[in-house]
């Protein structure tokens, strides 16, 4: 239970162009997800949070008009890099957790990541 | 944002022993915490939640809250090559994003 997919686990762009990543909860209604950013040997950044219906919330330093965030529906939030330069290249992974289950057992779950190539 | 703090590592441990991680914070009004564990190029999955002072098992991990002290630690037994793997705490706090420490790199040598 509680099973986030993210899709595309692995992309490769050209610099200048946007790319979409999408985080999907499967089996459960999320009114909040999480984007994390990872670069290599570092640990995961918080970018921003979710929030169905209305505006994301973005961490420090974030731009949000590169990082666009939509939450449209109870299952779905979107990522879309715009614009993308090779300093974006990064590996990209939501979060969630099913509000309904207890947070002990089943904790936040994670998608399974998108590598970010920008050339 | 509350923080923790964890040695970055290497930790390297010889097949069989017992890993021991360990986790420090800075906000006394942290109750609860999680363990994650990262495989190379994977996301995290969850380990174990712990929000009671003392120890809390489950199979070969165990969790360790204390909050007098402000660590949280956990102990792998009988480790593993496939436990290698780095390591994450992070305090929770309600419904709000988890926000990871730096983690723990665990080196198995078999």
């Amino acid at each position: 239970g509680a099973v986030v997919s993210q899709h595309p686990s692995r992309v490769i762009c050209k610099s200048g162009t946007s790319v979409k990543i999408e985080c999907r909860s499967l089996d459960f209604q999320a009114t909040t997800m999480f984007w994390y950013r990872q670069f290599p040997k570092q640990s995961l950044m918080l970018m921003a949070t979710s929030n169905e219906g209305s505006k994301a919330t973005y961490e420090q330093g974030v731009e949000k008009d590169k990082f666009l965030i939509n939450h449209a529906s109870l299952t779905l939030s979107t990522l879309t890099v715009t614009s993308a330069h090779p300093e974006d290249s990064s590996f990209y992974i939501c979060s969630a957790r099913d509000e309904k289950r207890q947070v002990f057992n089943y904790g936040y779950t994670f998608g399974s990541g998108t590598r970010l190539t920008v050339v | 944002q509350k923080e923790v703090e964890q040695n970055s590592g290497p930790l390297s441990v010889p097949e069989g022993a017992i890993a021991s991680l360990n986790c420090t914070y800075s906000d006394r009004g942290s109750q609860s915490f999680f363990w994650y564990r990262q495989y190379s190029g994977k996301s995290p999955e969850l380990i174990m939640f712990i929000y009671s002072n003392g120890d809390k098992e489950d199979g070969r991990f165990t969790a360790q809250l204390n909050k007098a002290s402000q660590y949280v630690s956990l102990l792998i037994r009988d480790s593993q090559p496939s436990d290698s793997a780095t390591y994450l705490c992070a305090p929770y706090s309600g419904n709000t994003p988890l926000v990871f420490g730096k983690g723990t790199r665990l080196s198995v040598i078999a």
